[in-house]
């Protein structure tokens, strides 16, 4: 069965620093990555998907994600976060097959500070 | 049509009493999903629809949990005797199926469970 790992539940960051958040997925099969960011008492947006292609991919709001096949990572990255991006992070992996159904991480809560 | 609707948005209900939340999807979306977020966990699938036919419900907690879809349209997820583990919130999504490729789910804004 496939899982979802992210490893780090918070993450705190200064405001205009770096951030990247982390996920790894198990799987044997070709895989659709996603980013989800929820923010407080909210349902989940789409930040980036990679279904096939480049392995960098952009989404909204300056994120990018890595695609990379042989460490089963798609790590989250912004060059410079704003108190906005404060919010809980998801990543996601779907098999692609006839159902669609997305496995989810635990999430990452991204503090942004002042 | 703006995105995927869920009401209620906040249910309070004490144990033992049946709830029923309702999921209107983006219009010609043909695919439409349950998951259950509980605290500080991500959503968990719980089953879905391709127009009226529900094509996975193994998921479902227990056989107090069910839904339906009966026009192909709005959806509505059942819980009956509920229980206080029940308490999380319910997302609904909704995506377009065509062509056999993927596309992206969207998802609604949730209705929060809690049982007293």
């Amino acid at each position: 069965a496939q899982s979802v790992t992210q490893l780090d539940s918070q993450v705190p960051v200064f405001e205009e620093a770096p951030v990247e958040l982390r996920c790894n997925y198990s799987s044997s099969v070709s895989v659709y990555l996603f980013w989800y960011v929820q923010y407080p008492n909210q349902g989940l947006q789409l930040l980036l998907k990679y279904l096939s292609g480049s392995t960098l991919v952009k989404g909204i709001n300056g994120f990018e994600a890595e695609f990379n096949k042989s460490q089963t990572s798609f790590h989250l990255r912004k060059p410079s976060v704003h108190i906005s991006d404060t919010a809980e992070y998801f990543c996601a992996v779907s098999d692609g097959g006839s159902q669609g159904n997305l496995i989810f991480g635990k999430g990452t809560k991204l503090s942004v500070k002042p | 049509d703006t995105g995927v609707s869920q009401n209620p948005r906040h249910k309070i209900t004490k144990r033992g009493q049946n709830v029923t939340f309702r999921c209107d999807p983006i219009s010609e979306h043909n695919r439409l999903y349950w998951y259950r977020q509980t605290l500080g966990q991500g959503p968990e699938f719980l089953t879905y629809f391709q127009n009226e036919a529900q094509l996975e419900k193994s998921r479902l907690l227990s056989d107090r949990f069910s839904a339906e879809r009966p026009k192909g349209s709005f959806s509505t997820l059942e819980i009956q005797r509920t229980e206080q583990g029940d308490s999380a919130m319910y997302l609904c999504a909704s995506s377009l199926l065509a062509g056999g490729l993927y596309n992206e789910q969207f998802f609604g804004p949730g209705t929060r469970l809690t049982v007293l």
